[in-house]
């Protein structure tokens, strides 16, 4: 099976602008979760989504905002970009929602805000 | 909010040295527990995971982790690192319950660096 798949890998955008993140999940997998990750913080969890319905969400302003299409694809929107959400924004897949779950991660997109 | 500590940034260890690399929860209730490894150049991994019974989890590539649940621990040990074991290692836990049910917290990882 084909692993997760992020696009676009690399990305450059300026301050104010908004951008959107792509994630694939394996084939079959219906939950998809986001991650950020930073230097100072660490890895962060911004929101799970599963079936098209977010079923959890991190700590992150409304500017950030994720959606799933039908097909289990989802994508990720962040508005009015700040410097500070210049990170490496992880997705992860898994067959379901239960908590014991092992998620599988994709490459990455990261994101370089100037 | 539960919290996850890795209590080593960088530890860097000669080929065939054991390694423990340590991990401490915040959460009080029940928790599911992993450890997941990032390789130079390639995507985070599962090495191993802990939902309930034998708190001694066997995961791959001869890695093992001992659930202690009065310590809050999850430390992850090999009894011989090798060269390819440079990678960083990140702990995480997924509660069962609390204002953080469901949400995946990983500690803020920790560098392997080992030298042949």
């Amino acid at each position: 099976k084909a692993g997760v798949t992020q696009t676009p890998r690399y990305l450059i955008k300026t301050r104010g602008q908004q951008v959107t993140l792509s994630c694939s999940p394996i084939s079959g997998h219906r939950s998809v979760s986001w991650y950020q990750q930073t230097p100072g913080q660490g890895l962060q969890f911004l929101f799970e989504y599963f079936s098209e319905t977010q079923r959890n969400k991190g700590n992150f302003p409304g500017r950030f905002s994720g959606r799933q299409f039908s097909n289990s694809r989802s994508e990720m929107n962040v508005s009015t970009l700040e410097l500070g959400d210049s990170a490496l924004y992880l997705c992860a897949s898994s067959p379901w929602t239960s908590l014991q779950e092992t998620q599988y991660f994709g490459p990455g997109t990261r994101l370089l805000v100037l | 909010a539960q919290s996850v500590s890795q209590h080593n940034h960088h530890v860097i260890l000669s080929e065939a040295a054991s390694l423990e690399l340590g991990c401490n929860y915040s959460y009080g209730g029940t928790v599911n527990l992993f450890w997941y490894v990032q390789y130079p150049g390639q995507h985070l991994q599962l090495l191993l995971k802990y939902f309930s019974g034998d708190p001694l989890v066997k995961g791959i590539k001869g890695f093992e982790a001992e659930f202690i649940k009065s310590k809050f621990s999850f430390n992850l040990r090999k009894p011989s690192v090798q060269w390819s074991d440079t990678a960083e290692y990140f702990c995480a836990v997924r509660s069962q319950g609390g204002t953080s049910y469901g949400k995946l917290t990983f500690g803020q990882g920790t560098i392997l660096t080992v030298h042949p």
